[in-house]
């Protein structure tokens, strides 16, 4: 366990709906960035949130945004959902700021399957 | 733009035996940190190993430990006695002032008993 918590752990839904993923970073820690993992894509970074802050972005569509709260839990909201938004969605964490050069802890993913 | 190239889509090894998988990256930066994440059949993406960069030691954890070769930009992990649990797939992972992780795209392991 890493203590990272995700929720829903499972979501299916219909083309064109809206979902909410939701992440708990681990304890102490103000980092958090999101993953998406598909079979043809293979894991791809989305966004990364330090302490609030939007800090970096990757491959994350227009249709996508996410947001960390003060209580540094966070968000991901995928609108307009397409077929090949089907996937598994991590949330990691890590302690600070440093992304790549600090160790980041995955959480169990959410797995988004659109109908 | 950094990449992690890992060759081998699939591996067997027997249970007890020794198994090496492979991964190159490319980049320009001097300063960064490698990771082996394993994700089991449970789907979850579990640390295996880090190395930094700047440390010419090569990190182990118990039955795990890399081979970092900087200059050739290699980064392999040998699994020493491997144990059903082993089985999963395993990524390669390059860390550096990007914020983000760069995944290779996986090397699929499985242990024979």
């Amino acid at each position: 366990d890493s203590g990272v918590t995700q929720t829903p752990k499972h979501l299916i839904t219909a083309t064109g709906q809206r979902v909410t993923l939701r992440c708990s970073p681990r304890s102490g820690d103000l980092s958090v960035y999101w993953y998406q993992q598909s079979l043809d894509q293979g894991l791809q970074f989305l966004i990364q949130y330090y302490n609030g802050e939007e800090r970096a972005k990757g491959n994350i569509l227009e249709r996508f945004s996410a947001q960390q709260f003060p209580d540094l839990h966070s968000e991901l909201n995928l609108s307009s959902l397409e077929l090949g938004d089907s996937a598994l969605y991590f949330c990691a964490s890590s302690p600070s700021g440093q992304g790549g050069q600090e160790t980041q802890y995955f959480g169990p993913g959410t797995r988004l399957l659109v109908l | 733009a950094q990449t992690v190239t890992q060759s081998q889509p699939e591996m067997s090894v027997q249970e007890a035996e020794t198994v090496t998988l492979s991964c190159t990256y490319d980049t320009s930066e001097s300063d960064y940190y490698l990771f082996w994440y394993k994700q089991p059949p449970s789907r979850q993406m579990i640390l295996v190993i880090r190395q930094e960069a700047y440390k010419q030691q090569n990190a182990t954890e118990n039955r795990f430990s890399v081979n970092f070769q900087k200059a050739a930009k290699s980064f392999s992990l040998k699994i020493s006695d491997s144990q059903l649990g082993d089985a999963a797939m395993y990524f390669c992972a390059f860390g550096g002032s990007n914020y983000k992780l760069t995944f290779g795209k996986g090397t699929l392991l499985t242990v024979n008993p």
